[in-house]
C-alpha cells in the first residue's frame, strides 16, 4: 500500500497561499492522489484529486511532481474557514487516513 | 441533490447496550463506506459495500460490529454489546461506480458515547 507523509502542522496568513506538501514515494502507477480536509468535527470533505497532470478546481490546485512521488495542495487565497486538517491519500480502493496536516490560517 | 445523511447525529448509551447507526448514501451511489474516529486517533476504515455486498470488511474491529445494506440502498451499523472503547465518531461515505468512484462524499457523522 502506498503510504503518505505530511507535516504535522502548518500556519498560513489569511489571504496568502497555503502550500501543503505530501510525499508518496511508493505510489503505484494507477493510484490517484486525493486530498480531503476535515473542518473541526465535520465529515471529511473532498477537495481535489489527480493522477499525473496538475489539476485545478474552485477550491484548490494540485501539483504532482513528474515522478509522482510527491504533490502539493495549494489554496491560493487562504481564509480563516480553511483552518482544518488536510489529508493526502493515495490508497487505490479504500482510503486510509493518516494524521494529516493541521493547517491554521491566522488573521 | 441531497448529500450523505446519517442518523442519529448523537447517541449516548450505556456499556452493554445496543446501538444502530444508519447511513443514507447519495442516490445512485453503489459504493458505501463506514469509517470511525475514536478519541485522539486517526480516521479508520471499517468496511466497504458495493451495492448490498461487502467488498471489504477488513477494518471491522470485532464481531460486536455488524453492518448491513439490504437492498443496496441505506446501510446500518449495529454495535452489540457496546463497550467503552467504541466511543467515537462514525462516518459514512458513498461514491459512484465509475472513474470517479474514489471520490467519496462523507456524511456529517454520528457521535457515539458509551458510558
Amino acid at each position: 500500500d502506498a503510504k503518505t507523509t505530511q507535516p504535522t502542522s502548518m500556519d498560513c496568513a489569511e489571504g496568502r497561499a497555503a502550500n501543503l506538501p505530501c510525499n508518496h514515494s511508493t505510489i503505484s502507477g494507477n493510484e490517484y492522489v486525493y486530498w480531503y480536509r476535515q473542518i473541526h468535527s465535520q465529515g471529511p470533505q473532498y477537495i481535489i484529486h489527480g493522477l499525473k497532470n496538475n489539476e485545478t478546481n474552485e477550491m484548490a490546485s494540485l501539483i504532482i511532481t513528474e515522478d509522482r512521488k510527491s504533490s502539493t495542495l495549494i489554496l491560493p487565497h487562504a481564509t480563516l474557514r480553511d483552518t482544518a486538517v488536510y489529508y493526502c491519500i493515495v490508497k487505490l480502493d479504500d482510503m486510509r487516513f493518516g494524521a494529516g496536516t493541521r493547517l491554521t490560517v491566522k488573521p | 441533490e441531497a448529500g450523505v445523511t446519517q442518523f442519529p447525529s448523537h447517541s449516548v448509551i450505556e456499556k452493554g447496550q445496543t446501538v444502530t447507526l444508519r447511513c443514507d448514501p447519495i442516490s445512485g451511489h453503489d459504493n458505501l463506506y463506514w469509517y470511525r474516529r475514536v478519541m485522539g486517533k486517526e480516521i479508520k476504515f471499517l468496511l466497504h459495500f458495493v451495492k448490498e455486498s461487502k467488498q471489504d470488511e477488513s477494518g471491522m474491529p470485532n464481531n460486536r460490529f455488524l453492518a448491513e445494506r439490504t437492498g443496496g440502498t441505506y446501510s446500518t451499523l449495529k454495535v452489540q454489546p457496546a463497550e467503552l472503547e467504541d466511543s467515537g465518531v462514525y462516518f459514512c461515505a458513498s461514491s459512484q461506480v465509475d472513474n470517479m468512484r474514489l471520490t467519496q462524499y462523507f456524511g456529517p457523522g454520528t457521535r457515539l458515547t458509551v458510558l
